[in-house]
């Protein structure tokens, strides 16, 4: 069966330090893979999407970037977090047959004081 | 763009039937998901309309009108665990956008 993994589950850092969330999907090959961003009663919003190593979609013009270096593994990074950045990040993959049908990570809490 | 309306929130007593509606404008549409969010965790995947009509997996009934841009999930015999935001999430080629949800409270 497959599962995805976050980490770290909850984070807090300072305005102007780095960020990097990773995720990982086992049990599939080939698999979209999803970051979204959930602001405190929010709705959810796609930040970025792959369909493959290295091929990156950003859905929102912001100071976060993305990157997928194997397969499975997809990473969000910042270089310098702001206030606004705090929210609950969800990653999230489908399979690359059935690409609509996304099944979600356990989520990082991220506050930014 | 995608413009997705669902309620914000609902009450409803355990053991009662609630509808959930969500009317939807979008581009690129491929099908329906409904997606389950308790309070601080993860959504949840719960269906997946493609075609017109009712489609039901044992007390949750999800249905779908595509010329309408409109769909409803039914919840049926709630219980208090169903306490939770229903996601409305039309689907295109490769993304789905995901509504505010809607914050079901269910009662003794």
């Amino acid at each position: 069966s497959q599962t995805i993994h976050q980490w770290p589950a909850t984070l807090v850092q300072p305005v102007g330090s780095p960020l990097s969330l990773e995720c990982t999907v086992e049990g599939t090959s080939n698999p979209n893979l999803y970051w979204y961003r959930q602001a405190a009663g929010r709705g959810l919003q796609l930040l970025f999407y792959s369909v493959g190593i290295g091929q990156i979609s950003s859905e929102v013009p912001q100071n976060l970037s993305a990157s997928r270096p194997q397969d499975r593994q997809f990473i969000l990074s910042s270089k310098k977090l702001l206030l606004s950045d705090s929210g609950f990040y969800l990653c999230a993959w489908s399979p690359s047959t059935r690409r609509e049908t996304q099944y979600f990570g356990p989520g990082t809490r991220l506050l930014v004081l | 763009g995608q413009n997705i309306d669902q309620p914000t929130e609902m009450t409803a007593t355990e053991g009662a039937i609630v509808q959930i509606n969500c009317t939807y404008q979008t581009s690129g549409f491929n099908g329906l998901f409904w997606y389950q969010q308790h309070a601080g965790e993860a959504p949840t995947f719960l269906s997946y309309n493609v075609l017109d009509g009712l489609e039901e997996k044992g007390r949750f009934s999800s249905f779908l009108s595509r010329s309408k841009g409109y769909s409803y999930l039914l919840l049926k015999e709630l219980q208090m665990k169903d306490s939770a935001s229903y996601l409305c999430a039309p689907g295109g080629y490769q993304k789905v956008t995901f509504g505010t949800g809607t914050k079901l409270q269910v009662i003794p």
